[in-house]
C-alpha cells in the first residue's frame, strides 16, 4: 500500500506570491492533517480536514488555508508569502480521525523556501 | 491546551551504550503519548505509543517508554543503540477525543547522534 504522498518535494517562491501544496493520503484514509516544521518553532499544526471539512485548526494567519477533495486529496495555500514562510510543511493521514489515538502516518514533506 | 518539553536538544552517545530520550507533558486534560522518529530528509514515522493500560510500552526494534502520571512523563529509552539510530525523534501528545478533531502537539525534537 502507497504511503502518503507530497508534492512538490521541494518549492522556492518570493515573498508576496502564493503557493499551493498537494498531499493525497493513505488509500481509504479520509483524515488529513497538515503540520509546519521550522528549526525555531518546531513541528506546530495547521488544519486537519475529514470529508472536506476543516474540523480543526492550529493558530496561524489567515493566509494559511486548505481544502479536501471528495477523494481525500488535500490542498494547503499559503497567501502572499513572508520569509517566515520558509519551512518543511509536512502532511499526515489517518483512517477516519474517529479519536486522536489513531496514528496519524507521515509524508516525506515539502521543503518551502521563501526569498 | 497541551504542551511538550523534551528536555535534551542534542545527545551523543556512543554505539552500544544505552541512551534515554527525556520528555515532559503538560495538559489540563487526560491525553495519549507519541514518539515519533525523523530520519534525514524524511518524514514522520511513529514510533511507540500509550493509549492505556501498562505504562511500558515498547517498539519492534528495542526502544521503550514509560507513562508516569504522577512526573507527567513519558521518557524513551533503548538499552543498547545503533548507529542506524541517528536520527531526530519527537515526543508528542493528543487530548482525549471521541470522534473529532485530531491535533498533535509536538515537542521541540531531540538530536540523536549515535557515535561508531
Amino acid at each position: 500500500k502507497a504511503g502518503v504522498t507530497q508534492t512538490p518535494r521541494y518549492l522556492i517562491k518570493t515573498r508576496g506570491q502564493q503557493v499551493t501544496l498537494s498531499c493525497s493520503p493513505i488509500s481509504g484514509h479520509r483524515s488529513v492533517s497538515w503540520y509546519q516544521q521550522t528549526p525555531g518553532q518546531g513541528l506546530q499544526f495547521l488544519f486537519e480536514y475529514f470529508s472536506e471539512t476543516q474540523r480543526n485548526k492550529g493558530n496561524f494567519p489567515g493566509r494559511f488555508s486548505g481544502r479536501q477533495f471528495s477523494n481525500s486529496r488535500s490542498e494547503m495555500n499559503v497567501s502572499t508569502l513572508e520569509l517566515g514562510d520558509s519551512a518543511l510543511y509536512l502532511c499526515a493521514s489517518s483512517l477516519t480521525g474517529g479519536g486522536s489515538q489513531e496514528t496519524q502516518y507521515f509524508g516525506p514533506g515539502t521543503r518551502l523556501l521563501v526569498l | 491546551a497541551q504542551s511538550v518539553t523534551q528536555l535534551d536538544s542534542q545527545v551523543p552517545v556512543f554505539e552500544e551504550a544505552p541512551v534515554e530520550l527525556r520528555c515532559n507533558y503538560s495538559s489540563s486534560v487526560s491525553v495519549y503519548l507519541f514518539w515519533y522518529v525523523q530520519y534525514p530528509n524524511q518524514g514522520l514515522q511513529l514510533l511507540l505509543k500509550y493509549l492505556s493500560g501498562s505504562t511500558l510500552v515498547e517498539s519492534i526494534n528495542g526502544f521503550e517508554a514509560e507513562f508516569n502520571k504522577s512526573q507527567t512523563s513519558f521518557h524513551l529509552r533503548k538499552p543498547s543503540v545503533h548507529i542506524s539510530d541517528t536520527a531526530e525523534y519527537f515526543c508528542a501528545v493528543s487530548p482525549y477525543s471521541g470522534a473529532g478533531s485530531y491535533q498533535l502537539t509536538f515537542g521541540k525534537g531531540t538530536k540523536l547522534s549515535v557515535i561508531p
